[in-house]
């Protein structure tokens, strides 16, 4: 059974900085692209980032380029996203998001995980 | 950049079929794959359609997904409703300069 399950939500400053993490299990990690997807409150689903298989390629949104970093150990089967510079339209549900194939259709969703709240406020 | 077309909400008794649809603006349906998201109020979404016509597993054979050239369109039936298929529904898809279109979504009402 695919398993993501996300960590690290919070509430964080404008300006300031957190870490998300994915623990995935169910699946061969590393054979598969993976994403994270956000949901602001009230909002639909906006794709953030994603990162293929090997963890060679990353992708961005242009709303967090240069702000969010993706990155993926898969030796310890977990996804990462590091971001930095947090903007109050930043607060939002953030979804770990597993893709069905290794790196070109990287938003083909086929399980997702449960999300961790970031809240970005003074 | 292409836009997905949903209807705005649908409903249908139990025991039925639905469908829903989702039109695509520009560029063919069939070049890049369809995804249906199915999210309740205040869970997380799943996915019930990828591919154009997979199903995760645990995703019963009620769901099933097509893909239709002529009308440049997708579409997601589901067969024997039952009451917890109540929820939202969006298709996505996407190409080589727009990673994640989404669909407006639909509101499924059992009744």
């Amino acid at each position: 059974e695919v398993q993501l399950l996300e960590s690290g939500g919070g509430l964080v400053q404008p300006g300031g900085s957190l870490r998300l993490s994915c623990a995935a299990s169910g699946f061969t990690f590393s054979s598969y692209a993976m994403s994270w997807v956000r949901q602001a409150p009230g909002k639909g689903l906006e794709w953030v980032s994603a990162i293929s298989g090997s963890g060679g390629s990353t992708y961005y949104a242009d709303s967090v380029k240069g702000r969010f970093t993706i990155s993926r150990d898969n030796s310890k089967n977990t996804l990462y996203l590091q971001m930095n510079s947090l903007r109050a339209e930043d607060t939002a549900v953030y979804y770990c998001a597993k893709s069905s194939c290794s790196t070109s259709c990287y938003t083909v969703i086929d399980y997702w995980g449960q999300g961790t709240l970031v809240t970005v406020s003074s | 950049n292409f836009m997905l077309t949903q209807p705005h909400s649908v409903s249908e008794s139990p025991g039925k079929t639905v469908t829903i649809s989702c039109t695509r603006s520009s560029g063919s349906i069939a070049s890049n794959y369809v995804q249906w998201y199915q999210q309740r109020p205040g869970s997380s979404p799943t996915t019930v359609i990828y591919e154009d016509n997979q199903r995760p597993s645990g995703v019963p054979d009620r769901f099933s997904g097509s893909i239709d050239s002529s009308s440049n369109s997708a579409s997601l039936t589901i067969s024997g409703l039952k009451t917890e298929d109540e929820a939202d529904y969006y298709c996505q898809s996407y190409d080589s300069s727009n990673p994640w279109v989404f669909g407006g979504g639909t509101k499924l009402t059992v009744l």
